[in-house]
């Protein structure tokens, strides 16, 4: 059936470094993709999409590519902040409404 | 806009009790509501999807009778986990769409610890 992978946490990085969370998906057809974000306390915010190959999604400095040969839609960012501190789930949408999600990746900022 | 609001954020229960959880779209009418499970380190799994006036759909795996849901308003949903075990102790999330529209907005969620 159909899958989504991301790598496990917790990433830890350093204010402006570069953030890549990568998230890879198993799917028949053509699934669109998602990043969400999840801040403490808080409901999953959407914060980017793709729904066809080679879109780039793009929100607040973060990006992620649809690529549809390597099955993958990669989430980054060049300069993270602290404020960006959060969890990070990537999932794909398969028919109408079934959202099929990957298990999380907690990043942590450091100042 | 599109806010989605849990109620309450966290539960403590004794077994064998009944505990309902209750899901709102603050600033919008919700047709589909759905609600998903989310176990510590776990993917979101979604247990069920309710449209204002009809009965839930389950997903496979999913005991109807044990998690009862009612989705009487274009604004509330809720879910009901009756005579609870501490195998229930999950983090709940709601979240609702407004129509056909595929995308959702989610719920803070609902911690429940059954003791």
């Amino acid at each position: 059936g159909d899958s989504v992978t991301q790598m496990e946490g917790p990433v830890t990085l350093s204010e402006e470094a570069f953030l890549t969370i990568n998230c890879t998906y198993t799917a028949t057809g053509y699934p669109s993709l998602f990043w969400y974000v999840q801040y403490p306390g808080e409901g999953l915010q959407l914060l980017l999409k793709a729904t066809k190959a080679d879109d780039k999604g793009s929100n607040k400095g973060f990006e992620a590519t649809y690529r549809k040969e390597t099955t993958s839609f990669h989430l980054e960012k060049g300069s993270v902040q602290v404020s960006d501190s959060a969890v990070y789930f990537c999932a794909l949408l398969a028919g109408t409404y079934k959202y099929i999600f990957g298990t999380g990746t907690r990043l942590k900022v450091l100042a | 806009g599109a806010v989605v609001s849990q109620h309450p954020s966290r539960v403590i229960c004794k077994s064998g009790t009944s505990v309902k959880i209750e899901c709102r779209s603050l600033d919008f009418q919700a047709t589909t509501m759905f609600w998903y499970r989310q176990f510590p380190k776990q993917s979101l799994m979604l247990m069920a999807t309710s449209n204002e006036g009809s009965k839930a759909t389950y997903e496979q795996g999913v005991e109807k009778d044990k998690f009862l849901i009612n989705h009487a308003s274009l604004t509330l949903s809720t879910l009901t986990v009756t005579s609870a075990h501490p195998e229930d102790s999950s983090f709940y999330i709601c979240s609702a769409s407004q129509d056909s529209n595929y995308e959702q907005y989610f719920g803070p969620g609902t911690r429940l610890t059954v003791t």
